[in-house]
């Protein structure tokens, strides 16, 4: 069974500095890998997905991630964060042949002005 | 095109008591997965339907309960309410199985007292 381990509940950050999201996942077999993001009050947006090929993933709002099968991580990046950025963000590994797919359990970016 | 609809969006429920969540997907999707949020367990996968029948469960008990109409819509049920089960309760729809992408509602939140 696949699961997923954010490693940090929370993260601060200044407003245009940069930020990494770790995520780290366990499976014994090929994955698919997501990141989405949780506005407050919303629901889940899809930023981005690996599904196969390239491991640099490039998603919505100029986030990206990437896929390292080594170190079972897929950590999500953005070279400058702006205040709208402020969000939820969730990691999630699903099984190709099943098509639950597990969340980690978040991690709060907060961005300081 | 309109997103996935969730009602009611707020509810409140005494323990004891059972509740109907409803949730209509984007047109054109046919599988709808339901989730869990809560502060301590994050997103915690509840079922999954796809022409209207389940095709993956979590881990709860069977007070909880689901289905999907030929329409695609769908509605969970939780019966004898437990004040552990405020929540907020997630659907989201996609396309077909295995494509990785799912798209959420915002939400039911509810709360038992």
């Amino acid at each position: 069974a696949q699961s997923v381990t954010q490693l940090d509940s929370q993260v601060p950050v200044f407003e245009e500095a940069p930020v990494e999201l770790r995520c780290n996942y366990s499976s014994s077999v090929s994955v698919y890998l997501f990141w989405y993001v949780q506005y407050p009050n919303q629901g889940l947006q899809l930023l981005l997905k690996y599904l196969s090929g390239s491991t640099l993933v490039k998603g919505i709002n100029g986030f990206e991630a990437e896929f390292n099968k080594s170190q079972t991580s897929f950590h999500l990046r953005k070279p400058s964060v702006h205040i709208s950025d402020t969000a939820e963000y969730f990691c999630a590994v699903s099984d190709p042949r099943d098509d639950k797919i597990i969340f980690g359990k978040g991690t709060r970016l907060h961005i300081l002005p | 095109k309109a997103g996935v609809t969730q009602t009611p969006r707020y509810l409140i429920k005494t323990r004891g008591q059972q509740v109907t969540l409803s949730c209509s997907p984007i047109s054109g999707h046919r599988s709808v997965s339901w989730y869990q949020q809560t502060p301590g367990q994050g997103l915690q996968f509840l079922f999954e339907y796809f022409s209207e029948t389940q095709r993956n469960k979590g881990n709860f008990p069977g007070r909880f309960s689901g289905r999907q109409f030929s329409n695609s819509r769908s509605e969970m049920n939780v019966s004898t309410l437990e004040l552990g089960d405020s929540a907020l309760y997630l659907c989201a729809s996609s396309r077909d199985v295995n494509t990785g992408e799912l798209f959420f509602g915002e939400g039911s939140r509810l709360t038992v007292l």
